[in-house]
């Protein structure tokens, strides 16, 4: 069973367009993540939510909407998308409770903007 | 604020020989730390994490890390390499902001094994 869940894994699209990235975790998590990893492997958060709630939004352009319809999805929205935003994007969950509660992790997105 | 550092982008060694990926951390107060592991073309898994507990963790795949306050570290060592081992590991910390707690990753370090 697939913990943490994302769709596409691979995602090629020209600069301009609109896509979407999903993520499902059937963990029991309350709180989920979007982390941005670059080409030189660099993780960056973008979007925390817990129970639906955003509760972290870094500096990010605001053509990425995160949208949570419930604490088990987390999907990520972005508009008019530029060359720079090609990256690999990573879901993870993880139980808000406990502090040293470990992220779990999708195996990723992989954007190319052409 | 707290951050980690990883000295070392890449870390190469050769097959059955020891392993050491440094990680310090910036805190004053005892943070929450993990280790991560990531394989290519794959998401991270938790290694191992600091609980307070005990200084010394023992992690998966034979790994384990030691927390040193007096050095604000927390090193990952394996005492023998394997092909296997071959893969990104980052280190990271639970930051506190505004009630909330951020896991930020350190810049990774790509471990080589050579046969």
């Amino acid at each position: 069973d697939t913990a943490v869940s994302q769709t596409p894994k691979y995602l090629v699209t020209q600069m301009g367009n609109d896509k979407s990235i999903k993520c499902e975790q059937n963990l029991g998590h309350d709180t989920m993540y979007w982390y941005k990893q670059d080409s030189k492997k660099f993780l960056k958060i973008m979007f925390s939510y817990n129970n639906k709630e955003l509760i972290i939004n870094e500096t990010v352009p605001n053509r990425f909407s995160p949208k949570s319809p419930d604490k088990a999805h987390l999907n990520l929205h972005i508009n008019s998308l530029e060359l720079g935003d090609s990256a690999v994007y990573f879901c993870a969950s993880r139980s808000m409770g406990q502090f040293n509660s470990p992220l779990h992790f999708g195996n990723g997105t992989r954007l190319t903007v052409t | 604020a707290q951050s980690v550092t990883q000295l070392g982008s890449h870390v190469s060694v050769s097959e059955g020989a020891l392993v050491l990926l440094r990680c310090n951390y910036s805190s004053s107060v005892p943070p929450y730390l993990f280790w991560y592991v990531q394989y290519p073309n794959q998401g991270l898994q938790l290694l191992l994490k600091y609980t307070s507990a005990a200084t010394l963790v023992k992690g998966i795949n034979g790994f384990e890390a030691e927390f040193k306050k007096s050095e604000t570290s927390f090193h990952l060592t394996k005492p023998s390499a394997h092909m296997s081992d071959a893969a990104e590991y980052f280190c990271a910390v639970s930051l506190s902001s505004g009630g909330s707690y951020i896991p930020t990753f350190g810049r990774g370090t790509s471990l080589i094994v050579h046969p």
